[in-house]
């Protein structure tokens, strides 16, 4: 069975770019969610998708951004790039809801220079 | 606003010497608790998921266990393997996870 996939792996931008990632969830899992994750900061939600709409959004600018198509693959895109945007990017998908656990990909690293 | 400290922050532990990991919570109802293994440069690896106070999981070498306040990952005779970081999470009702900070635990061999 194949795991949650993240593409790319790594990524570097420069400043004031925009970025997509892309994330490929579960066969059968129709929840997407979107996690940011730095060193001091640890991981701290971005939003999640079920059904190709957004249920939740965490705390962060408007320049984050995000989607899902009806096939519950994602995409989040960051305008505008920031140097505190660079972090590993992680996406996890579930069923319906998380009672049953999430199951995470591996992660984009963004570095933005 | 639901909330979660882990500690310690970091454990260095020797090969064989046995161990607890605390996540402490506080929700405005708990819907479970997750507890995941993170690799350097890798997603979370799902461990476990515990959902109501006196509830033990164990796998291998980890065991978890829950109380209404917190929780604790035991590790018995752990190996070089087992160094990683552990994040305990825990989902609100809006299907949003809060992750504590991490024990980063490092087993020398």
């Amino acid at each position: 069975k194949a795991g949650v996939t993240q593409t790319p792996r790594y990524l570097i931008k420069t400043r004031g770019q925009q970025v997509t990632l892309s994330c490929s969830p579960i066969s059968g899992h129709r929840s997407v969610s979107w996690y940011q994750q730095t060193p001091g900061q640890g991981l701290q939600f971005l939003f999640e998708y079920f059904s190709e709409t957004q249920r939740n959004k965490g705390n962060f600018p408007g320049r984050f951004s995000g989607r899902q198509f009806s096939n519950s693959r994602s995409e989040m895109n960051v305008s505008t790039l920031e140097l505190g945007d660079s972090a590993l990017y992680l996406c996890a998908s579930s069923r319906r809801t998380g009672e049953n656990g999430y199951t995470f990909g591996s992660g984009t690293r963004l570095t933005v220079v | 606003e639901d909330q979660v400290t882990q500690s310690p922050e970091a454990l260095r532990l020797q090969e064989g010497e046995s161990s607890s990991l605390n996540c402490s919570y506080t929700v405005s109802g708990l819907r479970g608790l997750f507890w995941y293994r993170q690799d350097p440069g890798k997603g979370p690896e799902f461990l476990f998921t515990l959902y109501s106070a006196g509830e033990e999981k164990e796998k291998e070498r980890l065991k978890a266990t829950l109380t209404k306040k917190e929780s604790f990952l035991h590790i018995t005779a752990p190996k070089p393997e087992d160094s990683a970081t552990y994040l305990c999470a825990v989902p609100n009702a809006g299907n949003m996870l809060t992750f504590g900070g991490g024990t980063r635990l490092m087993v020398k061999p």
